[in-house]
């Protein structure tokens, strides 16, 4: 079975410009999560989905943004980006909404210079 | 906020077993204990987790103290695929995220 991918794998923006970041969560799981890693840190946690409506949020600006699709993929928007925003974004799905065993993607890097 | 304190880098031989310790001295009754780990270039993977009682599976074990205010991951047969950051977080239930810290570095040695 295919685990939670994501897309793209790397990414180079520019300051202010915005991008599009997407996950497709393991086969009949309906909880995706979003989560933000910069380099020697450990994930932070930006936003939790499931059945399509936002069940949590991190301590991240509006310009971050996510929704999810009927099929239960997600996308994770990030505007008017800056050059602290690169990091590696992760994606994780689960079967339901506590997240008790979270599966996770290999992560997209962003880069914004 | 950060709930779990950790060593930041172990070394373990190859073989032996790795004792990773985790130190959440002030848990709730209702917080569990989660482990997962992070090999270079990966996502976070599951472990283990739990809540009063020691748990084993086929990665782990974990025991928990009587007094749930630290626990120690037990990878019985270290191997060089086991090298990585391992994360100990403490879960509300309920609680929808994942607060991971900055975990414990474990380099298994040949």
């Amino acid at each position: 079975d295919a685990g939670v991918t994501q897309s793209p794998t790397h990414l180079i923006k520019t300051r202010g410009q915005q991008v599009t970041l997407r996950c497709s969560p393991i086969s009949g799981h309906k909880s995706v999560s979003w989560y933000q890693q910069v380099l020697g840190q450990g994930p932070q946690f930006i936003f939790q989905y499931y059945e399509k409506e936002e069940r949590g949020r991190g301590n991240f600006p509006d310009r971050f943004s996510a929704r999810q699709f009927p099929n239960y993929s997600s996308e994770l928007n990030v505007n008017a980006l800056l050059l602290g925003d690169s990091a590696l974004y992760l994606c994780a799905s689960s079967l339901d909404p506590l997240n008790t065993e979270a599966f996770f993607g290999q992560g997209t890097r962003l880069t914004v210079v | 906020d950060a709930k779990t304190t950790q060593p930041p880098s172990m070394d373990c031989a190859e073989g032996r077993a790795a004792n990773l310790p985790c130190n959440h001295s002030t848990i709730s009754g209702n917080e569990y204990v989660y482990w997962y780990r992070q090999i270079h270039s990966q996502g976070p993977q599951y472990i283990i987790h739990g809540l009063k009682n020691n748990e084993t599976n086929e990665m782990a074990s974990l025991i928990i103290t009587e007094d749930r205010k630290s626990s120690t991951l037990i990878l019985p047969h270290a191997t060089l695929r086991d090298t990585a950051v391992y994360y100990c977080i403490v879960r509300a239930t309920g609680a929808n995220n994942l607060f991971f810290g900055t975990g414990t570095r474990l380099t298994v040695i040949p």
